[in-house]
């Protein structure tokens, strides 16, 4: 059974401060990693994705992956109110179109 | 990103009838995929729908639960068959980005179904 674990929080953070994320996977053969945002009542939006080792960075977003330890994080530097959503972590493994396999989700309140 | 409408939005629906979920993207796509959010949960994969041929169903969903069709490159309607509560959910038609191998999925506004 291939899985996708996060903290479902709340994660409660002040404005301004960084949220931390962090997701990890069971399947070695995960070959692409994803952080959706989904504001309560609307679908997923897709806000970073990663394929290689280390760190990426799009804005006040970076997202981390470590394959060896099977882990991938997202930060959210400076948060804001309107971060307040849950954030999705999702996997794709090898051959598998289309296919992705979510976390439960951690929910994140910014607080000002 | 494709454009992805879905239509209802929103229904509420008694138990024992069908509804069928539409989904139009604004671009030719190979692969269509139907996912489903149960309250409180993350998503699952239903579904692949791939125009001209059967839909592939994810284990735990069946054709005769799930009926896709897929008539053309821009099309799909899912229906969800003889509904029970346990059917309340919302509903998701996603693409890949177009052309690009990532694996990247986006996704419509989602059709929110409650079963009395």
């Amino acid at each position: 059974q291939k899985e996708v674990e996060q903290n479902s929080g709340p994660l409660s953070v002040p404005e301004g401060a960084i949220a931390s994320l962090n997701c990890t996977y069971s399947d070695r053969g995960s070959q692409s990693f994803f952080w959706y945002r989904q504001y309560s009542g609307k679908s997923p939006e897709l806000i970073m994705s990663i394929y290689s080792n280390g760190d990426k960075e799009d804005g006040r977003f970076t997202a981390q992956l470590n394959k060896a330890s099977q882990y991938v994080s997202l930060l959210i530097r400076d948060s804001q109110p309107s971060d307040s959503a849950t954030y999705l972590c999702a996997v794709k493994y090898v051959d598998s179109w289309g296919k992705l396999q979510f976390g439960a989700g951690t929910q994140v309140v910014v607080t000002p | 990103s494709a454009v992805i409408s879905q239509k209802p939005s929103r229904d509420i629906c008694q138990r024992g009838t069908s509804l069928t979920i539409q989904c139009q993207v604004d671009s030719q796509v190979t692969m269509m995929f139907w996912y489903r959010q149960q309250p409180g949960q993350s998503l699952t994969l239903i579904a692949t729908a791939n125009q001209g041929s059967e839909a592939t169903y994810e284990s735990g969903f069946v054709i005769d639960k799930f009926p896709i069709s897929r008539p053309n490159l821009t099309f799909s309607t899912l229906t969800v068959s003889n509904m029970s509560p346990e059917d309340s959910s919302i509903y998701l038609c996603s693409v890949e980005r177009l052309r690009s191998g990532t694996g990247e999925l986006f996704f419509g506004e989602g059709s929110r179904l409650t079963v009395l």
